[in-house]
């Protein structure tokens, strides 16, 4: 499985966009890249996944570049709301890599006023 | 529709009790994960299932087991508690669109 590396942590304010980068070197070429959010005392929440160039839904943008070593997850103008752990995740959903994904520590993102 | 649910949420056990704490999603999920998490520490995989019937152990599966008899269901049960058990417990499945689904998890506390 690919390992990710990610800041531990960042800061921002409110109304600022936070881009945070995950470098996945080993990534292979059957696995897809999958965000989380984490607020304290619940269990993470699916934001995005992609798999090359760029994704976006109403929460989030995931930019990747051609050789997918690594990915950014942009979130525009953050809010308070959005202070939480943010992980990074590489793994094939449909083989057991897929079933096997390892969570690191993630990047605590603190929005402030 | 409840996705997973976890019971119980918070739970204290003395050292050396059993107990098993439930999982079940009504998303008809193939795949089913238990995880743990310590204080300031990502999640850590303990067993995992593709499928009824289809169990493998994960990254820290020492002191747990588990079985999966549904799609619905993943119990996972403690045998004999230890402190080092202490932790929260999460639950996931994944369905088709990829993504992971958590329960609320399960606050365990063994003195």
């Amino acid at each position: 499985l690919a390992k990710t590396t990610q800041p531990i942590s960042m800061d921002s304010y409110e109304g600022q966009e936070v881009n945070i980068t995950c470098s996945h070197n080993n990534i292979a070429t059957n696995d897809y890249i999958t965000w989380y959010q984490q607020f304290p005392s619940q269990g993470p929440r699916f934001i995005i996944q992609g798999y090359k160039t760029k994704v976006t839904n109403e929460v989030a943008s995931l930019f990747i570049p051609a050789d997918r070593k690594s990915s950014t997850l942009s979130l525009p103008r953050v809010s308070l709301s959005d202070t939480a752990v943010y992980y990074c995740l590489v793994g094939d959903p449909l083989t057991g890599g897929g079933n096997k994904l390892t969570f690191g520590t993630g990047t605590q993102l603190k929005v402030e006023l | 529709n409840a996705g997973v649910t976890q019971t119980p949420k918070f739970q204290v056990l003395k050292t050396g009790q059993s107990m098993t704490l439930q999982c079940a999603q009504d998303m008809n999920h193939e795949y089913m994960s238990w995880y743990r998490q310590d204080p300031g520490m990502g999640l850590r995989l303990i067993h995992y299932s593709v499928g009824a019937g289809i169990t493998d152990q994960g990254e820290v599966p020492n002191g747990y087991n588990v079985s999966r008899s549904t799609t619905e269901d993943f119990p996972l049960r403690l045998l004999s508690a230890a402190p080092s058990q202490t932790s929260v417990y999460f639950c996931a499945s994944q369905g088709s669109n990829y993504g992971y689904t958590f329960g609320s998890g399960t606050r365990l506390t063994v003195v």
